[in-house]
């Protein structure tokens, strides 16, 4: 079974609007980090936010956030006010464990592209 | 803002040559990893490193992989015969400590290998 499922291939959103991009997760372990990273067609690997699973709120980092909805193991990440910047591929990951493995398992990415 | 820096950005090499990837993680950082991306392909562990030693590997990372650092400052990953399948994206990373799931781990630009 996957452990991370990005659902949408691609997404298409207008400048100046929001957009979100779905993640699930599979885990059974009740420790779990969850992170969103940003790969523009430069290569790179941008870290971009991080969500813990005894977090209480929902994290925040400039215009992004993250929906993290534990019971149905999602974490969405929302862009506010898109920017023409931020066309990329989206990768969510996560790290399981207390202690436990260091690898991070990543899904296969959602390609935002941001229309003037 | 310190970053990891990887070299070379691109190489081309001959199947069944050995390829030396270079990274220069963040300079407090204590784990160090590599990763690699297939092209169009999900981004996938290979391999973590603390104190001088392998601490974690993946099925991926065979007896054709190796990994050192050489000095204070360099992490490499050895591949000692490249295969047509070892053309990717190498990515380094590293993170600070290891606080279990909390920990980001921050990558580098990476090295795009093409084997020939």
């Amino acid at each position: 079974a996957q452990k991370i499922t990005q659902t949408q291939p691609g997404m298409f959103v207008q400048e100046k609007e929001a957009v979100t991009l779905d993640c699930t997760y599979d885990t059974s372990d009740p420790s779990y980090g969850l992170f969103w990273y940003k790969q523009p067609s430069s290569g790179e690997m941008i870290f971009l936010i991080y969500q813990g699973s005894y977090d209480q709120q929902n994290a925040t980092e400039g215009r992004y956030s993250l929906n993290f909805q534990k019971a149905r193991k999602s974490a969405n990440l929302v862009i506010s006010a898109s920017q023409l910047g931020d066309s990329a591929m989206y990768f969510c990951a996560m790290r399981e464990g207390e202690g436990g493995s260091e690898k991070l398992v990543f899904g296969k990415g959602t390609k935002l592209t941001v229309n003037p | 803002e310190p970053e990891v820096t990887q070299t070379p950005s691109h190489q081309v090499t001959q199947m069944g040559q050995e390829v030396i990837l270079r990274c220069v993680p963040i300079s407090n950082h204590l784990y160090f990893y590599w990763y690699r991306q297939i092209l169009g392909q999900k981004v996938e562990f290979l391999v973590s490193f603390y104190n001088n030693e392998i601490s974690e590997k993946s099925e991926i990372f065979d007896d054709q992989f190796s990994v050192e650092r050489p000095d204070g400052s360099n992490f490499t990953l050895k591949i000692r015969s490249t295969k047509l399948e070892d053309s990717a994206m190498y990515f380094c990373a590293s993170s600070e400590i290891f606080s279990g799931y909390q920990e980001t781990q921050y990558f580098g630009p990476g090295t795009r290998l093409l084997v020939l």
